[in-house]
């Protein structure tokens, strides 16, 4: 089954200073890659998603970049703010497989004002 | 819209015992799901449904039932609750409508289990 690996585990920026998550997955036909955020006692919400067929993606201060290749994506915070303090999940999934979400471990990130 | 509801909130259970926690969505969602979430592993995959009537085992179905006798609802049942269960378990549904996408899954509030 699919494997998705999400590196660091932990994360601190100065506020104003840009983020990156990197996660990599193992099976070749997945083909949707969605991130969610979870604040401190909370439900993981979306923040953004790619598909295979696009390369990158962008949202206001958020991106998503997609290596097929290589299989692995990442998500970009810029600019960040102490609001962006949360746990990100990275996620890979295949319709055919039913959609269910594989995750990665999640990232704890700190933005100190 | 309510999305997805999850009860109870939290729960505290002695060993042996049995439960169902409920979920329910209103979004006319065919996929299902139910997660667990222990701290450090990120979310885990216990059972998911494609549509009433069809049910699977995800990664960590050990321990736990599920049924889907409508589009609505997705019950998980406890058998026998072990301290290894405590978590806090996560419904989610999304749409089947894409017919090659994945789509965005909608996450219930959560429920705190404590078995003791």
């Amino acid at each position: 089954g699919e494997n998705v690996e999400q590196h660091p585990s932990t994360l601190s920026v100065q506020e104003g200073d840009s983020a990156v998550i990197k996660c990599t997955y193992s099976d070749s036909a997945s083909n949707y890659f969605p991130w969610y955020k979870q604040e401190l006692g909370k439900r993981p919400q979306l923040i953004i998603d790619i598909r295979s067929n696009v390369g990158e993606k962008k949202d206001q201060r958020i991106a998503v970049t997609l290596n097929k290749t290589a299989k692995h994506f990442s998500l970009h915070i810029t600019e960040t703010q102490p609001e962006d303090s949360a746990v990100y999940f990275c996620a890979a999934s295949l319709k055919a497989a039913g959609n269910k979400l594989t995750f990665g471990g999640g990232t704890r990130v700190l933005v100190k004002p | 819209n309510a999305g997805v509801t999850q009860t109870p909130k939290f729960q505290v259970l002695k060993t042996g015992q049995s439960m169902t926690l409920q979920c329910a969505q209103d979004m006319n969602h065919e996929y299902m799901s139910w997660y667990r979430q222990d701290p450090g592993m990120g979310l885990r995959l216990i059972h998911y449904s494609v549509g009433a009537g069809i049910t699977d085992q995800g990664e960590v179905p050990n321990g736990y039932n599920v049924s889907r006798s409508t589009t609505e609802d997705f019950p998980l049942r406890l058998l026998s609750a072990a301290p290894s269960q405590t978590s806090v378990y996560f419904c989610a549904s999304s749409s089947g409508q894409d017919l090659w996408w994945g789509t965005e899954a909608f996450f219930g509030q959560g429920t705190r289990l404590t078995v003791v």
